[in-house]
Parts: C-alpha cells; structure tokens; sequence
C-alpha cells in the first residue's frame, strides 16, 4: 500500500514570498503520478500541478513547479510570488498507474498542509 | 469549463436513516470516484466506478454503501444506516478515458453530510 506523508501541518508566510510545501511518499511502484490539491475555504478540491515519475523534467504550472526527487521519494512544491488567494490546504496526492491497477484507481492522499498567505 | 456537480451541498439527517448523495460527472468522462474527508482529517477513498460495476473499493466501504450509475448522466452514493461516525464530506470526481485523461480526477465541491 501506499503511503503519503506531508510534515508540515500549518505554514505562514508574506503576500509575493517564495513558499515550499513538503511531502513524501512510500511505494513500491516504479511508474506512478503525483499530484497536489488545493482546496480553498469552499472546500473544493482544485488540482494545481501533476508529475508522471517516469519523466525526470520537474513540472511547472505558471508560480507552481515542484521538486521531484524520485530515489528520495520527496515530492515538493513551490509556489512563487505567493498570493492571498493562495490561502488554502494543499494536499499531495499519489496514484498508481492505470495499468497496475486494472481499472479505476483512487488518490492516496496526504493529511494536507495549511498554508496562509499574510498581506 | 466542464465540472462536477454534487447535490446536495449540505444534508442533515438522523442517525439509522438511508441517504444519497448525488453527482454529475463531467458529460465525456467514463471514470467515477467518490471520497470521504472527516473534518480536520485526510481526504480518504472510498470507490471507483467504471462500465457499470465497481472497480476498486477501500476497506471503509463496507456493506453500508453502494453506489450507482442510474441513468447517463448521475452517479449516486447511497448509505443504507447512517452512523454519527459518517459525519464527513464526501467528494465525487470523475476522469476522461484518454490515457493521459484519465489520470486527472476532476473533483465536485463536495456535499457535507450531518448525522445527528
């Protein structure tokens, strides 16, 4: 089974600073996808950036990029020039591929990060 | 933009009682999820749904639940005797049939469901 550890609980940080949001995870799985959430205080669940581990080019999405660290299994991410609006949970999720599951599969997700941006 | 559309967003009922929960997937998506998050924890899985049957299900959805697809467009979870303890919001997504696609799960914004 897979799991998904996100360390930091609560993080603060100044509107247009440079924040890192960190998580690991644990598989045994060579070829995977990694994802990170946000869910705002509407509670809906916003994807912000995804990585396919057989592709070693970390993935960028405008101020989103991550650090992926396959061999260390560490999966961060960065969000540029932070915004208020970016005052959310983040949550990093894992997924096996679609062949090794068969079907459908669902997102391991990690307990989430709280990150508030202060004007 | 397409999105996933659940109904309703908030549900109050009394423990025993049967609920369900409603989704509209995005219109071309064949692949349907629901999830379950308790309040200040992780969001959890509960099962997936693809031509008509299950495909994967977690240990939490036991007898209680089911799930169902009863016409083109809704994709239902349905709990039989609802417990205090399924006091959460639930989360229904769905993804494309593309390869690439499918490896997105789209989410809805979720419906909170109360049981007193």
């Amino acid at each position: 089974a897979q799991t998904v550890t996100q360390s930091q609980p609560e993080m603060s940080v100044q509107e247009a600073e440079t924040v890192t949001l960190s998580c690991t995870y644990d598989t045994s799985e060579n070829n995977y996808y990694l994802f990170w959430y946000k869910q705002p205080p509407s509670r809906q669940m916003i994807l912000v950036i995804r990585q396919e581990a057989y592709k070693q080019q970390n993935a960028t999405e405008n101020r989103f990029s991550v650090n992926f660290q396959k061999a260390a299994k560490s999966f961060s991410l960065k969000i540029s020039d932070s915004q208020l609006g970016d005052t959310a949970m983040y949550f990093c999720a894992f997924m096996k591929p679609w062949y090794s599951g068969g079907g459908a599969d669902g997102l391991t997700f990690g307990k989430g990060t709280h990150l508030i941006i202060q004007p | 933009e397409p999105e996933v559309t659940q109904t309703p967003s908030h549900q109050v009922t009394q423990m025993g009682q049967e609920v369900i929960l409603r989704c509209v997937p995005i219109s071309n998506h064949l692949y349907f999820y629901w999830y379950r998050q308790i309040l200040g924890q992780k969001v959890e899985f509960l099962v997936s749904f693809y031509n008509n049957e299950i495909s994967e299900k977690s240990e939490i959805f036991d007898d209680q639940f089911s799930v169902e697809r009863p016409d083109g467009s809704n994709f239902t979870l349905k709990i039989r005797s609802t417990k205090l303890e399924d006091s959460a919001m639930y989360f229904c997504a769905s993804s494309g049939v593309a390869y690439l696609a499918k490896n997105i799960q789209y989410f809805g914004a979720g419906t909170r469901l109360s049981v007193l």
